[in-house]
């Protein structure tokens, strides 16, 4: 398997832009996570998705961001509009239920 | 609590054991973990232990779990350049969740 794909690798834009970032799962796993790194806050749970529901999204920092799972081997992250304090890099991760996440490579995103 | 805490620096020289300490809270955790980042890179799972083993050991890498005290430890051994990466602690809460710690970044010196 080809593990967690995400893209684009590498984000730049300018403030006000939308932002979409994408998730490919592991095939079979019907958990998806999405996360965010930044050196003062660490690694943040976003939002968690089980069998294509978003099951937990009290991560979400404000109205500005949603995250869609249409179907089980694609999910996106969107920022909209994007500010410079989202820059981070996000991270997609997967799981079978109630078992390891793998991570993806993340997405660096730098707002402008 | 969710608070998983982790020193944040260690030095150590070129093959010489590394031991990276970890704290934890929830002591209804079913799973701790220690995940690898490498510079640019993703979190790469490295090894994982069920709450109810003391240890766990895989080729140079060794897990130490001591449930009472909520301590978890990994040991590496004969440290190499290769391992010189940011590692994190984490435990699973609740039933899909994964509390990280801040990381510690383990620096290997000829």
């Amino acid at each position: 398997d080809a593990g967690v794909i995400q893209s684009p690798r590498h984000e730049v834009t300018e403030m006000g832009q939308e932002v979409t970032l994408r998730c490919k799962p592991i095939s079979g796993h019907n958990s998806l996570f999405w996360y965010r790194q930044t050196m003062m806050r660490g690694l943040e749970l976003l939002i968690y998705f089980n069998n294509n529901v978003p099951i937990d999204d009290s991560g979400m920092p404000e109205d500005r961001f949603s995250a869609k799972m249409p179907n089980a081997s694609f999910s996106t992250l969107k920022i909209q509009p994007s500010e410079p304090r989202d820059s981070a890099v996000y991270f997609c991760a997967s799981s079978s239920l109630q078992e390891t996440q793998y991570f993806g490579p993340g997405t660096r995103l730098l707002v402008l | 609590g969710e608070d998983v805490e982790q020193s944040l620096f260690l030095s150590v020289r070129e093959g010489d054991s590394s031991v990276i300490n970890c704290t934890y809270t929830d002591s209804s955790s079913t799973y701790l973990y220690w995940y690898k980042q490498e510079p640019g890179a993703g979190l790469q799972l490295l090894t994982y232990i069920f709450s109810n083993m003391d240890m766990k050991q895989d080729q140079r890498l060794t897990v130490l779990l001591n449930k009472k005290d909520k301590h978890l430890s990994l040991r590496i051994a004969d440290t190499q350049t290769g391992d010189s990466a940011i590692y994190f602690c984490a435990e699973s809460i609740d039933d899909y969740k994964l509390s990280f710690g801040a990381g510690t970044t383990v620096t290997v010196r000829a």
